[in-house]
């Protein structure tokens, strides 16, 4: 069974504040998402890494797969109280799997 | 551009009852999953289908159906509701014609047996 490993599980943190939260396997995937989840919502696709050791930037948010494809990475700058929510990362373990691999997740607040 | 739909959102059960949990998609996607999501679990997979008429289970099939007769339904059944099976269910498809999965969620079931 594959497993990913997020950490931290919870992250409270003031307005404009940076933060990197992290998610890590002993499996190789062939590719890995972020979602975020907001309160009575779906997880919601921000980003698909693919190749290892890519970086991916979408605004303020900056993700990055480990050059084995075990591990990534998502580093947000100046946290805005909109980021608020639940952070999930997805392992694709390719092949005809067609099956995602999820975290437990990172619950981020940023408080105004 | 409705994407996911599951219905109902809120369902309350008695222990026992039976129910289905309605899931239909708008995408043509061949893959759809089901999935529970409990307080700082995750998402596990309950069953998934990878078109018509093919089904297979997750990680935690039990006490859960489920059928696909149509490219855009993926209903799932529960019978015999017991209080472990309270928790918010969702309903994703992919398409994986970037060559891998991408998933797109409903808005979830919130469900509470009693």
């Amino acid at each position: 069974t594959q497993l990913l490993e997020q950490s931290p599980q919870f992250l409270s943190i003031q307005e404009g504040e940076n933060l990197t939260v992290y998610c890590n396997s002993s499996s190789v995937f062939s590719s890995l998402q972020w979602y975020r989840q907001e309160p009575g919502e779906g997880p919601v696709l921000l980003v698909t890494v693919v190749t290892g050791g890519e970086v991916k930037k979408l605004k303020r948010l900056t993700f990055q797969f480990g050059d084995a494809r075990k591990d990534s990475s998502l580093h947000i700058t100046a946290a805005q109280p909109g980021d608020t929510g639940l952070y999930l990362c997805a392992g694709d373990s390719g092949g005809s799997n067609y099956k995602l691999t999820f975290g437990k997740g990172t619950l981020l607040t940023v408080n105004p | 551009n409705a994407g996911v739909t599951q219905t109902p959102k809120f369902r309350i059960l008695k222990i026992g009852q039976s129910m289905t949990l309605q899931c239909t998609q708008d995408m043509n996607h061949n893959y759809m999953y089901w999935y529970r999501q409990d307080p700082g679990m995750g998402l596990k997979l309950i069953y998934y289908s990878v078109g018509a008429g093919i089904t297979d289970k997750g990680e935690v099939p039990n006490g859960y159906n489920v059928s696909r007769s149509t490219t855009e339904d993926f209903p799932l059944r529960l019978e015999l509701a017991a209080p472990s099976q309270t928790s918010v269910y969702f309903c994703a498809s992919s398409s994986t014609g970037t060559g891998y999965t991408e998933a797109f969620f409903g808005q979830g079931t919130r469900l509470t047996v009693v």
